[in-house]
């Protein structure tokens, strides 16, 4: 079975430092994992994946996330924090073999000014 | 309006009332889907359309029923519905072959009275 766990529900951090919000994955299959963002109001949006190639994954806006199996982990940091980054954070692995997503319960980021 | 729409964006209803939810998406998507998101859970998938055939009912109760017309509408339509289904709908659609990457509409609020 799949699913992930995202340890803090809620992260705060002050503009310009690192965030990092972290996710450890359980998957029975070599897993596809993802960071998913919402910003108030929006919808989801793909951040990035990891499907098997490079451990290290960039992303949109500066962020990347790197897959570490000896640790079932795939934590989520950003150099520096800005504004418009404050939002909720899903961690997500994929079902390889019905291509269905199974999605963290989020953490929600703060940034102070 | 380019994506993923969702209308209305938010809607009040009595547990009898009879309504329905529609999305519709501008991407060219051969796959639909319908999640529920509630206050601290994770994202729940409800139903899932690949060319408008229905591949996927994740033990939704009879109360929520989807319709998918053609491969860019989907609906919802909701009827004696219950004050613990008030939540945010979430619509999204992807390529059938690339189902991880998912693009989501912003979400219709429902509150049931």
């Amino acid at each position: 079975a799949q699913s992930v766990t995202q340890l803090d529900s809620h992260v705060s951090v002050s503009e310009g430092t690192p965030v990092l919000l972290r996710c450890n994955y359980s998957s029975s299959y070599s897993p596809s994992l993802f960071w998913y963002v919402q910003h108030p109001n929006k919808g989801l949006q793909l951040l990035l994946k990891y499907t098997s190639a490079a451990t290290l994954v960039k992303g949109i806006n500066g962020f990347e996330a790197e897959f570490k199996k000896s640790e079932t982990s795939f934590h989520l940091t950003k150099p520096s924090a800005h504004m418009s980054d404050a939002a909720e954070y899903f961690c997500v692995v994929s079902d390889n073999g019905a291509n269905n997503l199974f999605f963290g319960t989020g953490t929600r980021l703060t940034v102070i000014p | 309006e380019t994506g993923v729409t969702q209308t209305p964006r938010h809607l009040v209803m009595g547990m009898t009332n009879k309504k329905s939810l529609k999305c519709e998406q501008h991407l060219g998507h051969n796959a639909m889907y319908w999640y529920k998101q509630s206050a601290k859970k994770p994202l729940e998938l409800m139903f899932v359309y690949n060319f408008k055939e229905q591949t996927e009912n994740n033990s939704v109760p009879s109360r929520f029923s989807p319709e998918c017309p053609n491969s860019s509408h989907l609906f919802l339509h909701l009827h004696t519905l219950q004050p613990e289904d008030s939540a945010l709908y979430l619509c999204a659609s992807s390529q059938p072959s690339s189902a991880y990457e998912q693009y989501f509409g912003p979400g219709t609020r429902l509150t049931v009275t």
